[in-house]
């Protein structure tokens, strides 16, 4: 695709459930990161891929938090026992490794909301 | 682990008024980057500072790259309330695993 694409756009889930989360990156880009966003805050990192294997996972908040990657594509980031303070918006971003530009590339996010 | 920060994380402005705002890194970068998200969107790529001690020129913004090469400045002239937004700092680190490691972001708001 033209771009880094999310799904869903939006989630409601009960408390206690499990989601998951999709990030589908821009074709060839070998570095995808996740981050979270709670209204009106910044940026939170959770975590990053270089190629299928995450160097980084040290903003992954609990161990109710899990993210994998395959085929150095498609993305999940999976909640369980989803608690209350998961809602937020949590955005995918994919970069180019190795050239001269390495501008990330964000999607419009999935807004989860735990009722 | 490299840490990008930007403080303050709100800043309020009239119309007209000159804005600059800093980010650090606590190490030596390899590039710097900038993005702006709009209220309800996604951030969005502005530009990239490469050399040591760079200066670029978007319009009325002007970003720089300090000359060791671990801080850098966005400054916007005569803000306008198309300004409004997230401004993110983004310092790629150097080596084998290089990343990009975004900074919290600034809120900028301007009053009419």
């Amino acid at each position: 695709g033209a771009g880094v694409s999310q799904s869903p756009s939006n989630k409601v889930t009960e408390k206690g459930k499990d989601v998951e989360l999709r990030c589908d990156p821009i074709s060839g880009h070998t570095a995808l990161y996740w981050y979270r966003q709670r209204l009106g805050q910044g940026l939170e990192f959770l975590i990053y891929f270089q190629g299928n294997s995450a160097p980084d996972k040290s903003g992954l908040p609990s161990d109710r938090f899990s993210a994998e990657r395959t085929g150095e594509s498609v993305s999940t980031l999976t909640i369980q026992r989803t608690q209350q303070e998961d809602s937020a918006v949590y955005l995918c971003a994919s970069s180019p490794i190795g050239s001269l530009n390495t501008e990330a590339f964000f999607g419009q996010g999935t807004r989860l909301t735990v009722v | 682990g490299q840490q990008v920060m930007q403080i303050p994380q709100y800043q309020h402005v009239q119309e007209g008024e000159d804005f600059t705002t800093y980010c650090n890194s606590s190490t030596t970068l390899s590039n710097i980057q900038w993005y702006k998200q709009r209220p309800g969107g996604h951030p969005v790529f502005l530009i990239q500072l490469v050399k040591s001690g760079e200066v670029k020129k978007q319009k009325r913004l002007t970003f720089q790259f300090g000359e060791a090469k671990k801080n850098s400045s966005l400054h916007i002239t005569a803000t306008q309330t198309t300004d409004v937004g997230t401004y993110f700092c983004a310092g790629e680190s150097t080596g084998a695993n290089s990343k990009l490691t975004f900074g919290k972001g600034i809120t900028l708001s301007v009053r009419p």
